[in-house]
């Protein structure tokens, strides 16, 4: 079965901390994964976005790494601002004969405390 | 949000009553999607569209029908609304088509059914 999990569920972490948050996916064949931020009332914005043989990509102070061979996936978040508090969901691509199917993580709620 | 608007941005309405919600692009891309967002799931596709009049069904599509009669439109309509369609509804392009890696996200329309 395709699947994306996230993990933690939720997570609260003082401004200026580091923090890494976890994606594991069994979809298959894979094409590719990304990482989005959703703010509070609004829609997913994209962060970074990996292919197969991508295992590190930067966004300024988030950077996304991708284990293919485990299925793994980290986001981590360096120098952390209040503005960074919001939902951040891992999205997996499969390729099809019809296109790409996207398949979606619950999502990891970071909270930075002042 | 890459040229997307969805309205209406809220919406309260009552148990059997039709619901339509729209989705407009400015920028002519051919697919179009409508997701939901609820509490402990990922987005979950209920429907998308390949071009005008081109439509197909998502995971969750029970209970809505889409139409696109013109490119830059898409409408998700609830025939008889339900308290289980109570959720936040996204529309996504797919700017690269089936083969594009990325989809783009509209601000969300927020419906509840009493």
């Amino acid at each position: 079965k395709n699947q994306v999990e996230q993990s933690p569920q939720s997570l609260i972490i003082l401004e200026g901390k580091n923090c890494t948050l976890q994606c594991n996916y069994t979809v298959s064949p894979f094409s590719n994964l990304r990482w989005y931020k959703q703010d509070t009332g609004r829609g997913p914005v994209s962060l970074t976005i990996m292919t197969f043989s991508e295992n590190t990509k930067s966004n300024g102070r988030y950077t996304a790494t991708l284990d293919a061979d485990t299925k793994q996936s980290s986001l981590h978040i360096t120098a952390s601002q209040l503005s960074d508090s919001a939902s951040y969901i891992c999205v997996v691509s499969a390729t099809r004969n019809t296109g790409n199917q996207f398949y979606f993580g619950t999502g990891t709620s970071l909270t930075v405390i002042p | 949000d890459a040229g997307i608007t969805q309205s209406p941005r809220h919406k309260v309405t009552e148990t059997g009553t039709p619901v339509t919600l729209r989705c407009h692009q400015t920028e002519n891309h051919r697919y179009m999607y409508w997701y939901r967002q609820d509490p402990g799931h990922g987005l979950r596709l209920i429907h998308y569209s390949y071009g005008v009049k081109d439509t197909d069904k998502g995971e969750v599509s029970d209970g809505y029908s889409v139409s696109r009669s013109k490119t830059e439109d898409f409408l998700l309509t609830l025939e008889s609304a339900t308290s289980s369609q109570t959720s936040v509804y996204f529309c996504a392009i797919n700017p690269a088509g089936t083969s594009g890696r990325e989809q783009f996200f509209g601000p969300g329309t927020r419906l509840t059914v009493l």
